[in-house]
Parts: structure tokens; C-alpha cells; sequence
């Protein structure tokens, strides 16, 4: 089983939509997430960071559910903007263990 | 800001060449990371670095060695290129220690191709 596993996508939806991801990790113990976005060509950059109790940027929401070990972005009122690739990342254990990244979910926000 | 330099945006390299990849971070963060990434295959951890002189391997860390001479600067080396590690390289790096703390900054990236 994958560490961490993401739809591939690609989401296309149009300008306003309302779009979900939802990626799922293996390892209970993992203490830490995220949603890094990567715009094609370009290197990943973190979106957002997720906690237990959910949190919000914007018009980006970030939900973690530990108890069915997923994680959800939630990205309201659609720009063309936000056409990138989505990754979902996981820390296995705290401190100094690398970051495990799920293979993205790639949406296409159209006009 | 953080920033995370990679000395090559693209390399055009001979099979057999050895071929060093350089980064440099000016933030001051214990930890590096060298990553490629393909098409359908997502992000791969090739080695890491958490001080000067250490080194860990990651998960396909074959055909490739690291150096971490300094602080700020940790070296990606293919001894001997051959055409399966073209591919985008990416570094990145982090504080030490604490969840809030292993937030990963990337390069650019480094778009290499073996010939």
C-alpha cells in the first residue's frame, strides 16, 4: 500500500466551482501535513499546513481526519490561477524524517 | 524569504559523464534534500542531509552519491550518467527537529538530460 495516495486527476472545472481533494496516508502515527502546490515546470511550494481542528486561508480549506487517516483541501470560488498540481504531504514522525508527498492531483480551472 | 538555489536550471550530459548538481540554501537550515521527479512517478527522495558531513539514503538512492562539505551546500553527484536518470532535479531544505519546524523549501530545480 502507498504511503500517501491522491487522485491524479486532472480536475477540470470552470471559474467559481467549488473543488475537493482528498488524499488518504498509511502510517497512523503520522504527526504532521500538508498541501504543497506545484505549478507546471516550476518547483512545489506549500500551500498551506493542516491541523487537527481544520483551517482555512482564504478561499483554501484544509481538513484532517485522523481517524480514517485523510486529509482534504476544499478551494472555494475558482480562479484560472489556481491551475497547478496539488500535493498532498505527510511526516511520517516528528523531527528530522523526510516529508513523504503523495504523486498530486493536477486541476484545470477553465474560463 | 527562504531561498534555495540550484546552480543549473538545464544540463545536457554525455552517458558516462560525471555530472555534479549543485545547491545552496541561505537560510541556515540543518537539513537538505535531493529529490528527482518524473512524469507519473511524483516526487522520489534520492539521499538526505541532516548536518554537515551526514548523509542518509532515501528511497532510490543507486547510481548516485552526495556531498555536504558545508552548512549551506549539498552536492547531488552522478558518477557515471546513463540515459534513465534524465529527469528534473529538485533540492530542498529545512529546520531541524519539530513538526512545525520540517516545513521543506525547493529550488528551482535542475532539468537534466543524459545523451
Amino acid at each position: 500500500r502507498k504511503e500517501v495516495e491522491q487522485d491524479p486527476g486532472p480536475f477540470n472545472v470552470p471559474e467559481g466551482a467549488t473543488v475537493a481533494f482528498n488524499c488518504t496516508y498509511s502510517n497512523s502515527a503520522s504527526q504532521s501535513f500538508f498541501w504543497y502546490r506545484q505549478d507546471c515546470r516550476k518547483e512545489p511550494k506549500l500551500l498551506m499546513s493542516v491541523y487537527s481542528s481544520g483551517n482555512e486561508d482564504g478561499r483554501f480549506t484544509a481538513q484532517l481526519n485522523r481517524a480514517s487517516q485523510y486529509i482534504s483541501l476544499l478551494i472555494r470560488d475558482s480562479k484560472l490561477s489556481d491551475s497547478a498540481t496539488y500535493l498532498c504531504v505527510v511526516n511520517l514522525i516528528s523531527g528530522n524524517t523526510p516529508l513523504v508527498f503523495g504523486k498530486g492531483t493536477r486541476l484545470s480551472v477553465i474560463a | 524569504d527562504v531561498k534555495v538555489t540550484q546552480s543549473s536550471r538545464y544540463l545536457v550530459k554525455r552517458t558516462g559523464e560525471k555530472v555534479f548538481l549543485e545547491c545552496v540554501q541561505d537560510m541556515d537550515h540543518e537539513n537538505m534534500f535531493w529529490y528527482r521527479q518524473d512524469p507519473g512517478l511524483g516526487l522520489r527522495l534520492i539521499y538526505f542531509s541532516y548536518d554537515v558531513k551526514m548523509k542518509e539514503k532515501g528511497d532510490i538512492p543507486e547510481g548516485y552519491s552526495v556531498s555536504r562539505e558545508k552548512k549551506e551546500r549539498f552536492s547531488l553527484i552522478l558518477e557515471s550518467a546513463s540515459t534513465n536518470q534524465t529527469s528534473m532535479y529538485l533540492c530542498a531544505s529545512s529546520l531541524r527537529g519539530g513538526v512545525a519546524k520540517n516545513i521543506q523549501y525547493f529550488g528551482a530545480g535542475t532539468r537534466l538530460s543524459v545523451l
